[in-house]
């Protein structure tokens, strides 16, 4: 098993630039999910998802949009890039919801200029 | 809406003593405390949780407590080592109102040889 697997890595975007964050796994996990990591505040959710077809808002939503078609994919969309957005992202997944470890992705870094 | 504080931000041990880091959360509803370990450059990975009808958990030198009535729940190093060297998040979960979890600011802990 591959387990949780994000692309890109690394990320450079302009201000007003949209662009996905890839975030798969391999797992038959039902709950998915989005967090950004940045110094001092720790990992806040941005959106989860409980099953295919189902998303919902977690902390910090504004400015990303999420969607999931599939049970493997959890895609987070950047619709038009602020420098605030500039953070580590990390997708995550647990068999079903909250009550099971959730395995973590290695992490997308990205700057927004 | 829900809140994880986390205390104390940075440790310092001595190989060989113990560290505990506690945390307080505001989500009576929550049921599941998770703590993950994540050194520099990686993903955060589980070390150890504890369910809300349980008072206290141990693994080998990891312990964690709960007082649901205080809503405090704090984790235990014992017999530090240098590769316990890594920052520590404490989180909380709830089905209510959402699937989230809410994660603490994180602890960064150094045991110096």
């Amino acid at each position: 098993n591959a387990g949780v697997t994000q692309t890109p890595k690394f990320q450079v975007l302009k201000t007003g630039q949209s662009m996905t964050l890839q975030c798969a796994q391999d797992m038959n996990h039902e709950y998915m999910s989005w967090y950004r990591q940045d110094p001092g505040m720790g990992l806040r959710l941005i959106h989860y998802s409980v099953g295919a077809g189902i998303t919902d808002q977690g902390e910090v939503p504004n400015g990303y949009n999420v969607s999931r078609s599939t049970t493997e994919d959890f895609p987070l969309r950047l619709l038009s890039a602020a420098p605030s957005q500039t953070s580590v992202y990390f997708c995550a997944s647990s068999l079903r919801d909250v009550g099971y470890e959730q395995y973590f992705g290695p992490g997308t870094r990205l700057t927004v200029t | 809406g829900e809140n994880v504080e986390q205390h104390p931000s940075t440790l310092s041990v001595q190989e060989g003593d113990s560290a505990v880091i506690k945390c307080t959360y505001s989500d009576s509803a929550s049921n599941y405390f998770p703590w993950y370990k994540q050194e520099l450059g990686k993903r955060p990975q589980l070390i150890i949780d504890i369910r809300s009808n349980v008072g206290e958990k141990k693994d080998q030198r990891i312990a964690v407590t709960l007082n649901k009535t205080a809503k405090h729940f704090s984790l235990h190093i014992t017999e530090t080592q240098p590769e316990d060297s890594a920052v520590y998040f404490c989180a909380a979960s709830s089905s209510t109102g959402g699937f989230k979890t809410i994660f603490g600011a994180g602890t960064r802990l150094f045991v110096k040889a």
